[in-house]
């Protein structure tokens, strides 16, 4: 089945530094990737859609210049997360599309937990 | 944002009994996603239902797709300590186009008591 590998898994930075989150489709070509962000205990977050060869496009109240994405290739998308500060700290998801897996189905990273001193 | 109303929002259980949970949307969906996610990880699709009245199983657990299409649920039999986790209704925000974007329930958390 389809997998896709999000890294790293874990992050601790200091404020004020930018850090910088892959997610890669590992069997698949994903045209569009999605970025989540998840707070303890409550739902998935969409924050943007990523386009290959192409703008994200941010959900409303996210911060394009805080949040820059990009997805260069059919397989890698990356988010990185400027000059961050410790309202940040969140887990964040990456997700795609599989065609094969159905057109709306989407298969997720294991997530990457960011904290920010 | 938009999101599903979905219930419980916690159950807590012991081994082996049954579990039910369900998902409800004002609005018309033609695919209903579950998806269950462990702590500190991605969530990992259980079922998918493209079909008002669809029923499906993957091992113990059963979806359905409401005939309203407005609703879905999702039940667990006999469950079991792994069943542990947080289990989320997902659907395609309806007319968004071919990268339509998931609506997500707020979650149903289940606790497994050995």
């Amino acid at each position: 089945g389809a997998v896709v590998s999000q890294h790293p898994s874990r992050v601790i930075c200091k404020s004020g530094t930018s850090v910088k989150i892959e997610c890669r489709s590992l069997d698949f070509q994903a045209t569009t990737m999605f970025w989540y962000r998840q707070f303890p205990k409550q739902s998935l977050m969409l924050m943007a859609t990523s386009n290959e060869g192409s703008k994200a496009t941010y959900e409303q109240g996210v911060e394009k210049d805080k949040f820059l994405i990009n997805h260069a290739s059919l397989t890698l998308s990356t988010l990185t997360v400027t000059s961050a500060h410790p309202e940040d700290s969140s887990f964040y998801i990456c997700s795609a599309r599989d065609a094969v897996a159905g057109a709306n189905v989407l298969t997720f990273g294991a997530g990457s937990r960011l904290t920010v001193l | 944002g938009q999101q599903l109303n979905q219930s419980p929002q916690s159950m807590f259980i012991q081994e082996g009994e049954d579990v039910s949970m369900n998902c409800t949307s004002s609005s018309i969906f033609n695919t209903w996603l579950w998806y269950k996610q462990d702590p500190g990880e991605g969530p990992v699709l259980l079922i998918a239902l493209y079909k008002a009245g669809e029923l499906t199983s993957n091992g113990r657990l059963t979806a359905q797709f409401g005939t309203t299409r407005k609703d879905s649920f999702l039940n667990i039999s006999a469950s079991i300590p792994s069943d542990v986790g947080i289990y989320f209704c997902a659907g395609p925000l309806p007319g968004a186009g071919n990268n339509r974007k998931l609506i997500w329930g707020l979650g149903t958390s289940l606790a497994v008591n050995p």
